[in-house]
């Protein structure tokens, strides 16, 4: 059974905090995707990883980075944190290139103050 | 670069009566369509995508090219399937499973 897990379930920071979000995931994927969930918007691409240390940007990546030093974690990063990040963030996995399922973590809420 | 639309953001259905939930896509090559779904509480999952033309839950979903459509039905709505419910989209050949997602419709479904 595929697992995702993300490091918090809510998170509240402060404008100008540098802030990680965590995924894990345990079935050895090579895709990690990393979302923001918001009502109204759908799921929207931040970033995503097809490898170690490879990473591509998605559709709305400004304001954010990614780190993939292992394959089985992938790291969303704000570096200064703005209330407009306020948001659900979800991440997935998948396996290989083709019609492969993604499997989703719970979410992190994160509220910017 | 593709797009997927789902015009409706609330849809609310009473148990027993069929439902369709939209999705319209804007795609010039041969793309693969999914249906995902969020239960309360719950992750999001896939349900349906349109290659396996299955039917899950009692839900079906018909690639329709011409008319660039993939309207996810089901012909009697029970209490259970109240759920948020987006459409995605991966681009033919894109590699790496990316997918592009619409704006989600809440169907509720009252007894």
């Amino acid at each position: 059974d595929v697992k995702v897990t993300q490091s918090s379930r809510y998170l509240v920071k402060r404008t100008g905090e540098k802030v990680f979000l965590e995924c894990v995931q345990d079935m050895d994927h090579e895709n990690m995707f990393w979302y923001r969930q918001d009502p109204g918007l759908g799921l929207r691409l931040i970033y995503f990883s097809y490898d170690v240390k490879m990473k591509e940007k998605g559709d709305i990546p400004e304001g954010y980075s990614v780190s993939r030093e292992k394959k089985e974690r992938f790291s969303l990063i704000l570096e200064s944190a703005s209330t407009n990040q306020t948001s659900m963030y979800l991440c997935a996995s998948s396996f290989g290139r083709d019609l492969n399922e993604q499997f989703f973590g719970p979410g992190t809420r994160l509220t910017v103050l | 670069a593709q797009r997927v639309t789902q015009p409706e953001k609330l849809l609310s259905v009473f148990k027993g009566a069929p439902v369709e939930l939209k999705c319209n896509y804007s795609y010039s090559g041969s793309p693969e369509l999914f249906w995902y779904v969020q239960y309360s509480r719950q992750r999001l999952q896939l349900l349906l995508r349109h290659i396996s033309r299955e039917s899950i839950k009692g839900f079906t979903a018909d690639l329709n090219k011409g008319e660039t459509s993939f309207h996810l039905k089901k012909p009697f709505a029970q209490e259970e399937d109240s759920a948020m419910y987006y459409c995605a989209l991966r681009a033919g050949g894109t590699s790496y499973g990316k997918l592009t997602f619409g704006q989600g419709t809440i169907l509720t479904v009252h007894p």
